[in-house]
This record gives C-alpha cells, structure tokens and sequence, in this order.
C-alpha cells in the first residue's frame, strides 16, 4: 500500500518567516503533485512535478523532486497571510487511475 | 470556463437513509474520481470513472457506489448511512485521468452530515 507522509502536521507562523514542508514515502511516485485548500474550497492545484531531482518555482514557492521520486519538499519565502491554508501533496502512479494524498499540512501565517 | 460543480453543497440525513451526490465536470473532461476528506482520514480516494466505466476504486465498503453519464457528469451514492461517513465529499475531474499525471481540478464539496 502506497502512502504518503506530510510533516508537520501543523505550523503557525509570523508573517516573513520561511517555512518548508515534507512529503515522504517508502514508495516511488511517478509524479508528485501539490495542492492548496481553503476553508469551504476544494483542493487547488499548485504544481506537478514528475522528473527526479526537479526543482520548479512558482513566485515564493519553491517545490523539489528527490531523485528517487519517493519524497517531495514545498519551501515558502517570506511567507505572507495569503499563504494560510493546507497543504495537500499527492503522489501518482504510472498505471493506476487514483492519487495518494497526504496528510497535510496547515498552514497559518499571523500578520 | 466553468469549473467543476458538486451538488448539494450542504446535506443533513439520518442513520439508514441513502444519498445520492452529483458532480458536473469541466467541459471535455472525461474522467472524474471522488474523494472522501475528514479530519482524522484526511482525503481518501473512493473510485474513478473515465467514458461512463469504472477504471478503480479505493477501500471503501459496497455502501459506496458511482457511476458516470455520457455527458461525463457522475454521481456517486451511498447505502444505509453511518455515523462515520459524515464527511466533505470531493469530485475532481480532468482531461483523461490520473494515471496520465493530469491536473485535477476540485469541486468546492459536498457536505454530509449524519444524525
């Protein structure tokens, strides 16, 4: 059974500070992708990451593929109060119809 | 263009009753899976459908059922309630699925509660 591990679970923090979060797995994903929720919405899609070792910014985000394609990081910079949500990785696999989503992460950033 | 819509947004039922929840996809897009989210479980996948067929299913009891129309739009029922499926229902759909890595773009939920 695939599964994927989110750390931490929870993180509050000032507004400014960098902050990175984990998804980790036993197992090889052929893709890795990273969702944003807020209260009362659906998961957003951030980014899809699918090659070992990849790196792809989106403004203060910054998502990392490890090279085994087992473990994934989302690094915010400075984050701001916009950033407040969780924080969903979810991993594929190449011939399977269904995603393995992590636990999450929430996220709070105080002004 | 429109996203995906889930309806009812809200929904109250009792123990044993049956519900039956649906989605609308974006348009063009043929498959679509639903999700289970609660705060001890998080998001858990229920089954995913692609040309009105069935291509998998997570680890959920027969309770649990689905099935999509030609126009791509899907519904999903569940049997004899319990306590414990009170949750946030999800449906996502996207161009040909998830094992080609597409994108999956969310509904905003439907939310079940069960007295």
């Amino acid at each position: 059974t695939q599964l994927l591990e989110q750390s931490p679970q929870f993180l509050s923090i000032q507004e400014g500070e960098n902050l990175t979060v984990y998804c980790n797995s036993s197992s090889v994903f052929s893709s890795l992708q990273w969702y944003r929720q807020e209260p009362g919405e659906g998961p957003v899609l951030l980014v899809t990451v699918v090659t070992g070792g990849e790196v792809k910014k989106l403004k203060r985000l910054t998502f990392q593929f490890g090279d085994a394609r087992k473990d994934s990081s989302l690094h915010i910079t400075a984050a701001q109060p916009g950033d407040t949500g969780l924080y969903l990785c979810a991993g594929g696999g190449d011939s399977s119809y269904k995603l393995i989503f992590g636990s999450g992460t929430r996220l709070l950033v105080r002004p | 263009k429109a996203g995906v819509t889930q309806t009812p947004r809200y929904l109250i039922k009792t123990r044993g009753q049956q519900v039956t929840l649906s989605c609308s996809p974006i348009s063009g897009h043929r498959s679509v899976s639903w999700y289970q989210q609660t705060p001890g479980q998080g998001l858990q996948f229920l089954f995913e459908y692609f040309s009105e067929t069935q291509r998998n299913k997570g680890n959920f009891p027969g309770r649990f059922s689905g099935r999509q129309f030609s126009n791509s739009r899907s519904e999903m029922n569940v049997s004899t309630l319990e306590l414990g499926d009170s949750a946030l229902y999800l449906c996502a759909s996207s161009l040909d699925g998830q094992g080609s890595n597409q994108p999956q773009h969310f509904g905003d939920g439907t939310r079940l509660s069960i007295l």
